[in-house]
């Protein structure tokens, strides 16, 4: 059974720009969420979407956004990159429902800004 | 407001000695407790999960304990091995927010040989 994949894995952009990463969940999985590792922050939940709404949003400003698919996958958006944006984006899926809630984590894609 | 804890932050033991990490969490109202792992550079890996009405998961030479009462878990890894050297996180997942886990700032594990 496939993983969270998450691409692309590495990219470098420079302040000003805007970046799209994407998500394809667990097979059978609906719920997805996105989290920003950084040395300084640590993990920082960013946003959860199940069937296409988003359900939850962490503290980030509005140049942070998200969407999920009708087959689940998810991408999200930052925009007018800022070099604070540099980090490990992390993509998590799960269940929903009456389950244990366990959340499964992607390799993650690495973003630098310069 | 949720905050997760973990000491200590950073710790390095000789091959074969036990493992004690430690995770404290403020709001009992939680759905689970997760335990990761993460090496340089990857993603989380999931080690144990422990939902709010069991006390404790164990799997191989892991054991993760749940009091939330006291708002504590603890993992413990049984006869240490170098390859056990990585990151460890604890993250709660409330009952409700669906999906979203407040993590600890992680616990840095070296294994010596």
């Amino acid at each position: 059974k496939a993983g969270v994949t998450q691409t692309p894995r590495y990219l470098i952009k420079t302040r000003g720009q805007q970046v799209t990463l994407s998500c394809s969940p667990i097979s059978g999985h609906r719920s997805v969420s996105w989290y920003q590792q950084t040395p300084g922050q640590g993990l920082q939940f960013l946003f959860e979407y199940f069937s296409e709404t988003q359900r939850n949003k962490g503290n980030f400003p509005g140049r942070f956004s998200g969407r999920q698919f009708s087959n689940s996958r998810s991408e999200m958006n930052v925009s007018t990159l800022e070099l604070g944006d540099s980090a490990l984006y992390l993509c998590a899926s799960s269940l929903e429902g009456f389950t244990t809630g366990e959340l499964f984590f992607g390799e993650g894609s690495r973003l630098t800004v310069l | 407001k949720q905050e997760v804890t973990q000491i200590p932050a950073a710790l390095s033991v000789p091959e074969g000695e036990n493992l004690v990490l430690n995770c404290s969490f403020t709001d009992s109202a939680i759905y689970n407790l997760q335990w990761f792992r993460q090496d340089p550079g990857k993603g989380l890996t999931s080690l144990l999960l422990i939902q709010s009405s069991q006390r404790e998961q164990t799997s191989g030479r892991l054991n993760a304990s749940l009091d939330k009462s006291s708002g504590r878990s603890t993992l413990y890894i049984a006869a240490s091995q170098p390859g056990d050297s990585a990151t460890y996180l604890c993250a709660v997942m409330t009952t409700d927010s669906w999906g979203k886990l407040q993590f600890g700032a992680g616990t840095q594990v070296v294994v010596t040989p």
